[in-house]
């Protein structure tokens, strides 16, 4: 099945400052690679993703990059702001099952 | 926007006891999802239906069930609870098409086996 693994499981960063979270997958079949933020006590909630056919997206001071080939995707958060703290999720979504593979995801804290 | 709803939002239940965890999904979304969530782990897939049919199983324990209704709400049963039973639940919806893969997730219903 499916591995995705997330790094760091730990980032912080000074206010306005980058955040570059990194993951990897296992499974070529593997077409769409979804973000989640997930703050304490609530359910992860969507904030970017990108297909395969995709090499790049943006969505204001989100953005996420996908590197096929060599089988990683990554999420880049500038300008980070105090609100941004939280766990980051990344997850991927392989061939024809609907199911998502969650990487372990990382603490972000955002220091003022 | 309407989002995806759980109830309860917390639960206390003792061990070996049965409890039933319900999932409203996005209105028009015909897919339904449900993770598990240990503490400081990521969500775990358990079961998903799509067209109130089971579409793919994960790691669902055999003690628990669910199923989708004809109003796309769904409910996972979980009897012979045990300790470790004890996790975040989460209930998300997608809408199926060609292009369609976004999972949306409700609030989470915390159980908590005693």
């Amino acid at each position: 099945g499916e591995n995705v693994e997330q790094h760091p499981s730990t980032l912080s960063v000074q206010e306005g400052d980058s955040a570059v979270i990194k993951c990897t997958y296992s499974d070529s079949a593997s077409n769409y690679f979804p973000w989640y933020k997930q703050e304490l006590g609530k359910g992860p909630q969507l904030i970017i993703d990108i297909r395969s056919n995709v090499g790049e997206k943006k969505d204001q001071r989100i953005a996420v990059t996908l590197n096929k080939t060599a089988k990683h995707f990554s999420l880049h958060i500038t300008e980070t702001q105090p609100e941004d703290s939280a766990v980051y999720f990344c997850a991927s979504l392989s061939g024809s099952a609907r199911q998502l593979t969650f990487g372990s995801g990382t603490q972000l804290t955002v220091l003022p | 926007a309407a989002g995806v709803i759980q109830s309860p939002r917390h639960l206390i239940k003792e061990k070996r006891e049965t409890a039933t965890l319900k999932c409203y999904p996005i209105p028009r979304h015909d897919t339904v999802y449900w993770y598990q969530q240990g503490p400081g782990q990521d969500p775990q897939f358990l079961i998903s239906f799509y067209e109130k049919m089971q579409s793919d199983k994960g790691s669902i324990p055999d003690r628990f069930s669910a199923q989708q209704f004809s109003d796309y709400h769904s409910e996972l049963n979980m009897s012979s609870l045990e300790l470790g039973d004890s996790a975040l639940y989460f209930c998300a919806s997608s809408k199926r098409t060609k292009r369609g893969y976004e999972q949306y997730f409700g609030p989470g219903t915390r159980l908590t086996v005693t």
